[in-house]
């Protein structure tokens, strides 16, 4: 089945720096890619779709300049957590289009020191 | 706007035991899907149902779509600790995405 490999699997970062998160499709050419975070022993919230060559879309309460989306070709797409924050520790997993079987990526747990 | 209920939000069992989770939705849905999650681990799609009073069987699992196709369920027969996990639910929304219901958290005691 199709692959969607994520990475970084961890990440520590100090407060105040970036991080990106990349998911890239293996085997197949995605179109869009979406962006998820689960809180501890919590369900998985959509942030953002993001759309190859143009701007990603996002949820309501997502602010855009603080995740920043990029979806440069039909095999990257990236997340980058701008300024991070200690509440912004969390678990942070990417997911294929339902074309390809509802891959996720294997997710980055990001910790904000 | 749609939403997906899922309970119980924990479940623990004595390995050999039944598990049952439950899915409901304030609207109809086209179709449903069921993940698992291990600790500390992502996803990974289990099944989707489609039609009305749809049951598939993966091995001990058995997935039930409703015949409103408005609830869902999953269950577990004689749970092995391997079956540990979170359990989803998820609907479709717009833009391809799903909404994903809380979860069960399912430990099983050897």
């Amino acid at each position: 089945g199709a692959v969607v490999s994520q990475h970084p699997s961890r990440v520590i970062c100090k407060s105040g720096t970036s991080v990106k998160i990349e998911c890239r499709s293996l085997d197949f050419q995605a179109t869009t890619m979406f962006w998820y975070r689960q809180f501890p022993k919590k369900s998985l919230m959509l942030m953002a779709t993001s759309n190859e060559g143009s701007k990603a879309t996002y949820e309501q309460g997502v602010e855009k300049d603080k995740f920043l989306i990029n979806h440069a070709s039909l095999t990257l797409s990236t997340l980058t957590v701008t300024s991070a924050h200690p509440e912004d520790s969390s678990f942070y997993i990417c997911r294929g289009p339902r074309e390809i079987g509802y891959t996720f990526g294997s997710g980055t747990r990001l910790t904000v020191v | 706007g749609q939403q997906v209920m899922q309970i119980p939000q924990y479940q623990h069992v004595q390995e050999g035991e039944d598990f049952t989770t439950y899915c409901n939705s304030s609207t109809t849905l086209s179709n449903i899907q069921w993940y698992k999650q291990r600790p500390g681990g992502h996803p990974v799609f289990l099944i989707q149902l489609v039609k009305s009073g749809e049951v598939k069987k993966q091995k001990r699992l058995t997935f039930q779509f409703g015949e409103a196709k408005k609830n869902s369920s999953l269950h577990i027969t004689a749970t092995q600790t391997t079956d540990v996990g979170t359990y989803f639910c998820a609907g479709p929304r717009h833009n391809n995405d799903m909404r994903f219901g809380a979860g069960t958290r399912l430990t099983v005691k050897p």
